[in-house]
């Protein structure tokens, strides 16, 4: 499974964006991007994701660099509820067990300033 | 509920004392993980089901974790004989397809401690 690098934390002043960045150079051309947060003491949350194309939803957009080999998600406005820990994970298709899983790293922890 | 349901919320057991845990996936869902959140760490791969079949239990850490979803709905993680290191949160997590552009619902983890 290909991995991720992501700085251990970053800090953003409320109403200001955010953009967190994600290496994966090793991604292949099949694996998916995907990114999770996790508030404080919740499950993870899924955000968004992507393959190719920037991506945008109600809760963030998704940028992706032209070779794939990094990413950045973007939060448009922090808000204080938007610290958390987040996650860039790579999906890729089922191996030849028919199986797959979600590797996540460390994260970056975002902490947002009032 | 329309999400991943896990109980008990938090759990606290003697050391040696068996224990188990219960996730309730979001009904119809064919994917089904556990993952184990120490301190600080991100989540780390326990097991999949896909439907009843357990496809991949290369993370359980050892022969004292035991899983099943008997039904291919509800799943139970079962530890024997506690240690203190098995001490952390437990995660469920369901999918509805097995595509790599589909997202993973997570519940809000079983906080196991072994005392």
């Amino acid at each position: 499974d290909a991995k991720t690098t992501q700085p251990n934390s970053m800090e953003s002043n409320e109403e200001e964006p955010v953009h967190l960045p994600c290496n994966h150079s090793t991604i292949s051309g099949t694996d998916y991007i995907h990114w999770y947060r996790q508030l404080p003491s919740q499950g993870p949350e899924y955000v968004i994701h992507g393959l190719t194309s920037n991506v945008n939803n109600r809760m963030a957009s998704l940028a992706i660099a032209e070779d794939r080999k990094s990413s950045t998600l973007i939060l448009h406005r922090a808000t204080l509820r938007d610290a958390a820990v987040y996650y860039c994970i790579l999906r890729g298709p089922l191996n030849t067990s028919g199986t797959y899983k979600y590797i996540f790293g460390t994260g970056t922890r975002l902490k947002v300033l009032a | 509920g329309a999400g991943v349901s896990q109980s008990p919320r938090y759990k606290v057991a003697k050391r040696g004392q068996d224990v188990a845990l219960r996730c309730d996936p979001i009904s119809g869902h064919v994917s089904l993980f556990w993952y184990q959140q120490a301190l600080g760490q991100g989540p780390e791969f326990l097991t999949y089901f896909q439907n009843e079949a357990q496809l991949d239990k290369s993370g359980l850490p050892s022969d004292r974790f035991f899983a099943e979803r008997p039904e291919g709905s509800v799943s139970t993680l079962k530890i024997q004989r506690t240690q203190q290191e098995d001490s952390a949160v437990y995660l469920c997590a369901s999918s509805f397809r097995v595509a790599e552009n589909t997202e993973a619902f997570f519940g809000q983890g079983t906080r196991l401690t072994v005392v």
